[in-house]
């Protein structure tokens, strides 16, 4: 069954590095998405992603933040200048034409030290 | 703008008791409804979902729910549980029709089963 993969599973960094998460659609899948879960709360939206634009974005999105498709299969999500509250597991989601059940990959954690 | 309030932030039962875990949502129309299970430091497992047709939905590892338009609920029941159960289970919703198709999830309910 096709999945959504992400890397890498755990990703250590310090405040104020640059940090990018990686994320392989489903590959007929036209809609992405990255949502944030900070440890012991709610899955939380950040974006999502169609045609290659933003679609919509939540208030935490902010300009520390940017999403691409660099080359028609990974889609990113970088943290410019991350800090300590960037800690948290980020999902990228999936979903295809027409249909509303987004396929979530196993997260990143990110640790900001 | 679409909400999801999980009553009970845990639920304990007895191994081989009923599950229930409760769900209601707002939203300006009936939206997509989904139930997601999250083991430790592991991702969104989807449990089961309600597009549209029958209001009880079945769902994997034996769970399922039924959509109720009057209450605006979807509470995930299970006749009998089970140790492997003990995880945390979200309730998501997400809007019909649009092409974003972003979900709001609930807090959250950690499910805790004693033997």
């Amino acid at each position: 069954e096709p999945e959504v993969t992400q890397t890498p599973s755990h990703q250590v960094t310090q405040m104020g590095q640059e940090v990018i998460l990686r994320c392989v659609p489903i590959s007929n899948h036209l809609y992405f998405y990255w949502y944030r879960q900070i440890l012991g709360q709610k899955v939380e939206f950040l974006v999502s992603f169609y045609n290659n634009e933003i679609s919509e974005k939540s208030e935490i999105f902010d300009d520390q933040f940017s999403v691409e498709r660099p080359d028609g299969s990974n889609f990113t999500l970088k943290i410019r200048s991350t800090k300590l509250e960037d800690s948290a597991m980020y999902f990228c989601a999936s979903r295809g034409q027409g249909r509303n059940i987004q396929y979530f990959g196993a997260g990143t954690r990110l640790s900001v030290l | 703008a679409q909400s999801v309030t999980q009553l009970g932030s845990h639920v304990s039962v007895s191994e081989g008791a009923l599950v229930l875990l409760r769900c209601n949502y707002s939203s300006s129309v009936p939206p997509y409804l989904f139930w997601y299970v999250q083991y430790p430091n592991q991702g969104l497992q989807l449990l089961l979902k309600y597009t549209t047709g029958a209001t009880l939905v079945k769902g994997i590892n034996g769970f399922e729910a039924e959509f109720k338009k009057s209450e605006t609920s979807f509470h995930l029941t299970k006749p009998s549980a089970h140790m492997s159960d003990a995880a945390e289970y979200f309730c998501a919703v997400s809007d019909r029709g649009t092409n974003a198709g972003k979900s709001t999830f609930g807090d959250g309910t950690t499910l805790t089963v004693k033997p």
